[in-house]
């Protein structure tokens, strides 16, 4: 049971390219997550799906766009990626809720990427 | 909004002993709470949600406590073992419940 997967797993950008983080999800689950992970600041949502057909910002959106391509499937795009994204990207999925609902969220193993 | 406090400082315990790990949380009182563990390199990991209505909730040599008058929730694991380091995080939903809250967590070091 594959769960969460997430692609790629590392990427090195230059300041200024595109690209985007793909996640996409077997477990039949309505809400999709996307955190950011840096030392010491602990996860940071991005951005949430909670259902699909709708997305809405988190905590620190800027820099940033979704789309909720299917149930299945939550993309992350980064238009034009500064240093300050370097970071550690989850994505994560729950069955409903939200981003604030009180379900268990699970999360795939993260893309580690830097920008130079 | 919701803080979330967890010790930074890493936890070192001998195998055999019991883990405690400590999350406190500032402003309003949530519904409910929810523990994480993130080995190095992976994900974090669901590993049981307590509500506020629980006082104690348990599973296998896991335990968790939930004290809103304190704003606290303390994690138990009895009888650790060296497979049992790893990170452990809490988090619960901020004002509103638009989103769930990370603690930064913190690191449990098991030693044989």
């Amino acid at each position: 049971n594959a769960g969460v997967t997430q692609t790629p797993k590392f990427q090195v950008l230059k300041t200024g390219q595109s690209m985007t983080l793909q996640c996409a999800q077997d477990m039949n689950h309505n809400s999709m997550y996307w955190y950011r992970q840096d030392p010491g600041m602990g996860l940071r949502l991005i951005y949430y799906s909670a259902s699909e057909g709708t997305t809405d910002k988190g905590e620190v959106p800027n820099g940033y766009n979704v789309s909720r391509l299917n149930k299945r499937e939550f993309s992350l795009r980064l238009e034009s990626a500064a240093p300050s994204q370097t970071s550690v990207y989850f994505c994560a999925s729950s069955q409903t809720g939200g981003a604030g609902g009180n379900q268990p969220q699970h999360f795939g193993d993260g893309t580690r990427l830097s920008i130079l | 909004s919701q803080k979330i406090e967890q010790n930074s400082e890493a936890l070192n315990i001998q195998e055999g002993k019991t883990a405690t790990l400590t999350c406190n949380y500032t402003n309003y009182s949530p519904a409910y709470l929810q523990w994480y563990r993130q080995d190095p390199g992976r994900g974090p990991v669901f590993l049981l949600l307590i509500r506020e209505n629980e006082k104690e909730k348990r599973k296998e040599r896991l335990k968790v406590t939930f004290d809103t008058t304190l704003k606290q929730s303390l994690f138990h694991i009895t009888a650790s073992q060296p497979a049992d380091s790893a990170t452990y995080l809490c988090a619960l939903p901020n004002t509103g419940f638009q989103k769930l809250v990370f603690g930064t967590g913190t690191r449990l070091l098991v030693s044989p």
